[in-house]
């Protein structure tokens, strides 16, 4: 089974330009995430899509980033215009969709590097 | 918001014992996990804790849970250069399937 894939794995940018980070999550996997590592402190959430629909944007920082995942199955994180505190690890993570409150077990991507200069 | 706590680093010799410790505030806490983050590759889950457990133990690894000081541990029995990695704690509130993670500790083994 493929895990989940991102691209690019590192992206070196200048500050106003624009970034679109894809992550395919593995098939099958209605849960898809996004999470970001700043500057070696926490991993912190962004976004969480349920199929193609946005179930929570609560961690998403400002309106420069820009999430989709048409029909359901990869999703892309556009940042635009880049600035210098967005450099980091952006993480994809999907998990299958289940009734209850069970243990949400999440599958993490590689993570792409972005730096903005 | 929750926060998850860690301490940054930890240096052990091999074949020693490595106990990495967490705290969260979020008392509604429904799931407590450990994942490992090797040089270059992604978040790797090692084992999650129900909250109404207070251990589990799964071959060299062994999770201990105080869910009244809200604190979770990781020990590594028998560490190896290989275990050398970041280790995540992180939790799941009963409300929604959001995970919140803390900063990472970086385990550093000699050999």
């Amino acid at each position: 089974e493929a895990g989940v894939t991102q691209f690019p794995s590192h992206s070196v940018i200048e500050k106003g330009q624009t970034v679109t980070l894809r992550c395919d999550p593995i098939s099958g996997h209605d849960n898809l995430y996004w999470y970001r590592r700043v500057m070696g402190k926490e991993i912190k959430f962004l976004l969480h899509f349920v199929k193609e629909s946005k179930q929570d944007e609560s961690g998403m920082p400002n309106n420069r980033f820009l999430a989709e995942r048409t029909g359901g199955t990869y999703s892309t994180l556009k940042v635009q215009p880049a600035e210098l505190e967005d450099s980091g690890v952006y993480f994809c993570a999907s998990s299958p969709l289940r009734l209850g409150s069970g243990a949400n077990v999440l599958t993490f991507g590689a993570g792409s590097r972005l730096t903005v200069l | 918001g929750e926060d998850v706590e860690q301490s940054l680093f930890l240096s052990v010799r091999e074949g020693d014992s490595s106990v990495i410790n967490c705290t969260y505030t979020d008392s509604s806490s429904t799931y407590l996990y450990w994942y490992k983050q090797e040089p270059g590759a992604g978040l790797q889950l090692l084992t999650y804790i129900f909250s109404n457990m207070d251990m589990k133990q799964d071959q060299r690894l062994t999770v201990l849970l105080n869910k009244k000081d809200k604190h979770l541990s990781l020990r590594i029995a028998d560490t190896q250069t290989g275990d050398s990695a970041i280790y995540f704690c992180a939790e799941k509130g009963d409300a929604g399937n959001m995970l919140t993670f803390g900063g990472g500790t970086r385990l550093m083994v000699k050999p």
